[in-house]
């Protein structure tokens, strides 16, 4: 089955203690993307990356970090988590054509 | 700069009937690319539908059409004979011309499906 999984769904973490959430596809996706969700905000864009070795901030891309190693995986890193990154995080990848964009399930982080 | 507005924060609508879903977008783009998505209360996010800017029509996936006018830059989205399950967030987004490009969205819309 194709899809995009996402660990851990829910965390709660302290403020300062870095975390990773992991990203896998098994779509062979080239172009994949981390979001974060608000209230009122929609979602908004952290990294995406073009394909292995290659990323590129998005519209929100203080206090996170990326990498992409392998063409199925590209965690998201918090070297030192803040309060105000509490929210809810999306990965997603895109076929070539960039017509079609699939969504992990979401990972719900509070930050104490 | 693109942008994407849903001017439509929340609607309630009696089931059964159809719902128009409102999106507008800004982009000096000449390809583009517009999505739709669905939010249910689960939180996982659906994709709905897609239109390239240069289809000549509009994208139907079952009950969900997207009515494209690219003169006023709008991409509404259609459900037919809504449903109860229908009850969500939609957002609306946007892709520019290279599928490098970044993908982004509108604020989205809460959806109330009535019985």
């Amino acid at each position: 089955e194709a899809q995009v999984t996402q660990n851990p769904r829910y965390l709660i973490t302290v403020t300062g203690k870095k975390l990773t959430v992991t990203c896998s596809q098994n779509m062979n996706h080239e172009y994949m993307s981390w979001y974060r969700q608000d209230p009122g905000l929609g979602l908004r864009q952290i990294y995406y990356s073009m394909n292995v070795e290659v990323t590129d901030k998005g519209d929100v891309p203080e206090g996170y970090k990326v990498s992409r190693k392998e063409k199925r995986n590209f965690p998201l890193i918090l070297e030192s988590p803040s309060p105000n990154q509490t929210s809810l995080y999306f990965c997603a990848s895109t076929t070539g054509g960039g017509d079609t964009q699939y969504f992990g399930p979401g990972t719900r982080l509070t930050v104490l | 700069a693109q942008k994407i507005t849903q001017t439509q924060p929340g609607m309630f609508v009696q089931e059964k009937e159809a719902v128009t879903l409102d999106c507008t977008y800004d982009t000096s783009d000449q390809s583009y690319g517009l999505f739709w998505y669905k939010q249910p209360s689960s939180g996982e996010m659906i994709f709905l539908i897609y239109q390239g800017s240069y289809d000549e029509q509009n994208a139907t996936e079952g009950r969900y059409s997207l009515n494209f006018q690219k003169a006023r830059k709008s991409a509404n989205l259609v459900i037919s004979a809504s449903q109860l399950g229908d009850s969500a967030m939609y957002f609306c987004a946007m892709r520019g011309a290279n599928r490098d490009d970044k993908i982004i969205f509108g604020k989205g819309t809460r959806l109330h499906i009535l019985p």
